[in-house]
């Protein structure tokens, strides 16, 4: 129980395009999923948090209007970052709580790699 | 400002050895503290720490949690190659759902 899936894995694209992630839970609802970026031999770091209905909440510093969140349904979050440039290339995880258990316990999905050429 | 703060930073030991991961913490609405491992790809799961003193315990792997003196410790007895990752250190924040934040890890190496 409690998978998180991503994808795509890896990508990669042109600068000035825009690219789709989707974070998935697979076998349970999330009401909450949280967006981190990683860069090489760095820690995560919290993007934003995500709430199914209702608008992202984005850590300072990071522009909302550049990395779109969706979270439509209790299984389904989406980062978009639009209009993508090379200093956007980095490693993409989401993780979703697992409301039905009714903890705080966080799961994480395999990531994406984004390279922007 | 919350902070969080892993050491060593580094690591390295020979298989058997055991280790101590250290993680120190300030979070001001402090729920529970996890620990992850990161290998290649992203980091999965292994303790939720709620209460002071209470160890958890999952094969060769402890931790424990000290609330009032803000730290945690993670483990690893009779080590093996394949417990060479980064281990993370996440305090909680229980008023903004949950979310975490990390500490800069600790790249545990451990040679045959």
């Amino acid at each position: 129980g409690a998978v998180v899936s991503q994808h795509p894995s890896w990508v990669i694209c042109k600068s000035g395009t825009s690219v789709k992630i989707e974070c998935r839970s697979l076998d349970f609802q999330a009401t909450t999923m949280f967006w981190y970026r990683q860069f090489p031999k760095q820690s995560l770091m919290l993007m934003a948090t995500s709430n199914e209905g209702s608008k992202a909440t984005y850590e300072q510093g990071v522009e909302k209007d550049k990395f779109l969140i969706n979270h439509a349904s209790l299984t389904l979050s989406t980062l978009t970052v639009t209009s993508a440039h090379p200093e956007d290339s980095s490693f993409y995880i989401c993780s979703a709580r697992d409301m039905e258990r009714g903890t705080y316990e966080q799961y994480f999905g395999p990531g994406t790699r984004l390279t922007v050429t | 400002e919350d902070k969080v703060v892993q050491s060593p930073l580094s690591l390295v030991v020979h298989e058997g050895d055991t280790v101590t991961l250290n993680c120190s913490y300030e979070v001001t609405n402090f729920r529970s503290l996890l620990w992850y491992k990161q290998e290649k790809k992203a980091p999965t799961f292994l303790f939720m720490l709620t209460s002071s003193g209470i160890e958890k315990k999952s094969g060769r792997l402890s931790s424990i949690l000290d609330k009032k003196e803000l730290f945690s410790i993670l483990n690893i007895t009779a080590t093996q190659t394949g417990d060479s990752a980064i281990y993370l250190c996440a305090p909680q924040d229980g008023n903004q759902g949950g979310k975490l934040i990390f500490g800069q890890g600790t790249e545990l190496s451990v040679k045959p």
